[in-house]
Order: C-alpha cells, then sequence, then structure tokens
C-alpha cells in the first residue's frame, strides 16, 4: 500500500488567487493523478503526473488553469489558477499500484473553497 | 468511452437490512472493477475490487461479483451496521491504462 499526504486540508482563497496543492507519497510510484470532486459530485480526472515529462490533461482541463509539476517520483504539486468560485472543491492526488496490483490509492483531499 | 452508472441514492436503511448497490459498466476490453467508500469526514478507500471475469470481491462483509455478460458489479452486504453509512462509489480502469472512472456515488444511511 502507499500512504499519501496532502498539504493543505482545507483553505478559502479569494476569487482571482492561486493555491499550490502538494502530494507527498511515502514510496516511489511511477504515476501519479490528480481529481476533483465538485460539491456532491463523483470524481473528475484532472491530469496524469508522470516523473520526467509534461502532465497529460483529461479534456475539458488545460495547463494554464491546472498547472502539474512532479519534480520526482515522490511528490507533486496542482495550482489552481485564478480561481473563481465554480472551482470550489475538494482536489484528491491518488497513485496507482505496479505491476499486477491495479488498486488505487487516495490522499486526504483538499477542501478549496473560493470566495 | 468508458463509463460507470451507478444507482443514485440516497439510500436509507434500518441496521440489520440488506443492502444492494447497483452498478454498470462500458468499457472495451476487460477493465477492473471497485468500490470506494468515504466515510464522513474521511478520504476515499478501497473497498473491494475484481480484475477479471466471474471474480468476486469481498471486504467487510461487502461483496460484488464481475458479471461480465450484464456487465455489472453490483455491491451487496446482507447486514448493514450503522458505522457502513458513507458514500459509495463504483469505479473502472481500463485492462490497459490506470486511469480510474468514476460513477455518481451512492449515500448510504444507516439508521439504528
Amino acid at each position: 500500500s502507499a500512504v499519501i499526504s496532502q498539504k493543505p486540508s482545507r483553505d478559502i482563497c479569494q476569487r482571482g488567487t492561486s493555491l499550490t496543492i502538494q502530494c507527498q507519497v511515502d514510496s516511489q510510484v511511477t504515476m501519479m493523478f490528480w481529481y476533483r470532486q465538485q460539491p456532491g459530485q463523483s470524481l473528475t480526472l484532472i491530469a496524469t503526473a508522470n516523473q520526467g515529462s509534461e502532465a497529460t490533461y483529461e479534456s475539458g482541463f488545460v495547463i494554464d488553469k491546472f498547472p502539474i509539476s512532479r519534480p520526482n517520483l515522490t511528490f507533486s504539486t496542482l495550482t489552481v489558477s485564478n480561481m473563481s468560485p465554480e472551482d470550489s472543491s475538494i482536489y484528491l492526488c491518488s497513485v496507482s499500484g505496479q505491476g499486477e496490483n491495479t488498486e488505487a490509492f487516495f490522499g486526504q483531499g483538499t477542501r478549496l473553497t473560493v470566495v | 468511452g468508458n463509463s460507470v452508472t451507478q444507482m443514485e441514492g440516497p439510500v436509507t436503511l434500518s441496521e440489520e437490512a440488506f443492502l444492494t448497490i447497483n452498478c454498470t459498466y462500458t468499457a472495451t476490453g476487460y477493465p477492473s472493477l471497485f468500490w470506494y467508500v468515504q466515510y464522513p469526514g474521511e478520504g476515499l478507500q478501497l473497498l473491494l475490487k475484481a480484475t477479471k471475469a466471474d471474480d468476486k470481491g469481498s471486504n467487510k462483509g461487502f461483496e460484488a461479483t464481475y458479471r461480465k455478460e450484464t456487465t455489472s458489479f453490483h455491491l451487496e452486504k446482507g447486514s448493514v451496521q450503522v458505522s457502513d453509512s458513507a458514500v459509495y462509489f463504483c469505479a473502472l480502469s481500463p485492462y490497459d491504462d490506470y486511469k480510474l472512472s468514476f460513477g455518481a456515488g451512492t449515500t448510504v444511511t444507516v439508521r439504528a
């Protein structure tokens, strides 16, 4: 299993500002994922972050709005840029299992409120 | 593309009642199937999984069987407890990818 720590756990931000969310894993992993869970809704994949290459974004998400860094195999950041109230969500970091183990592990999430 | 359709709630039950949450999927090939649970105030946790047809995943009294013929992965528990109150998500990952597609989630409330 993998233990994932996310910081901050929650924040209240002013519209127009940016917030960077950190994700630290206790072991080296190839792929890390960032999900968004809007209020009362399911999880939607934002992007896949691989070490040594640019993140791959899903339809509807762009790098200018959600820049991602992946400097090594245990760490990643997601920035939510130029925030609006519509960005109020829980943002979750996830890592996948390796080889035959297809289980995904999730961080506790960052609850973001934009006012 | 890949998608998961999950019975929407909320579902309210009495303790010791039988719980079923329906989940069907659309995917090419042979995806892996999962049920995740989100307890109040906590993060997402894997409840059980199945990686091939006819596999049965089980954990904490919950069970789900991978039915390829009906493209389903219904979650069942014979006797629920108050502590089972949570949001349950059905999810899949394609056979050649680790990305997860989630259902809408089902909120389950168990009353004493």
